[in-house]
């Protein structure tokens, strides 16, 4: 199985801030990797699919970046509804697997 | 719009058996594979296989073959999670996801949440 190493696993941050979360695969998987967004009591919410296609309605402060086994999430300003737990997901090979989250709360 | 909307959550016993619906509308049913995740309290999220509405063909993720049946209904765009011998670890919400947006898991429904309790 392909593992996705997410990093940080928590990140507290400020209205405004740009932040970056990225995810490594312990395998190559071309760009076939999306990134979550998911709020408590919440269904996660694609943001990012094939590295770096936004999502139809996501707001443009959201960008990914990325090939291979090293990939990133930014938000480039970050808004007070962000704050979220956020997943990246690889389906280059099966089983697919998820990133272990990252967890953005306000400082 | 697309939208999946899933069954309402279940209260099961050990060693029992569940079965989450979801039923599909706003896009083709069977022009996308349907997949299953699923989270448990506090937890990340893990995949548990998927479904080809069309074929009704499977791939199951190796920790849940034996005890997972992924089918449907596509006269009603229906897709259906059942899982047996259920433990408590077992408890978690279910999610399916699927549509038209390229690439995996671009809508998702609302989750049904399954407890396992004696």
């Amino acid at each position: 199985d392909i593992q996705m190493t997410q990093s940080p696993s928590s990140l507290s941050a400020s209205v405004g801030d740009r932040v970056t979360i990225t995810c490594r695969a312990s395998q190559g998987i071309r760009n076939d990797l999306g990134w979550y967004q998911q709020k408590p009591g919440q269904a996660p919410k694609r943001l990012i699919y094939a590295a770096s296609r936004l999502q139809s309605g996501v707001p443009s402060r959201f960008s990914g970046s990325g090939s291979g086994t090293e990939f990133s999430l930014t938000i480039s300003s970050l808004q007070p509804e962000d704050f979220a737990t956020y997943y990246c997901l690889q389906h280059n090979n099966y089983p697919i697997t998820f990133g272990q989250g990252t967890r953005l709360e306000i400082k | 719009q697309v939208q999946l909307v899933q069954s309402g959550a279940e209260v099961k016993k050990p060693g029992a058996s569940v079965k989450v619906s979801c039923k599909a509308s706003g896009y083709t049913f069977s022009g996308y594979y349907m997949h299953w995740a699923r989270q448990a309290p506090g937890q990340g999220l893990e995949w548990l296989g998927r479904m080809n509405p069309t074929s009704g063909d499977t791939n199951y993720a190796q920790k849940f073959q034996g005890r997972v049946t992924m089918t449907r209904d596509t006269s009603i765009s229906t897709a259906y999670l059942e899982l047996s011998s259920l433990r408590s670890d077992d408890t978690a919400v279910y999610y399916c996801a699927s549509g038209p947006g390229g690439g995996v898991f671009d809508y998702w429904g609302q989750g049904t949440l399954v407890t396992v309790s004696s």
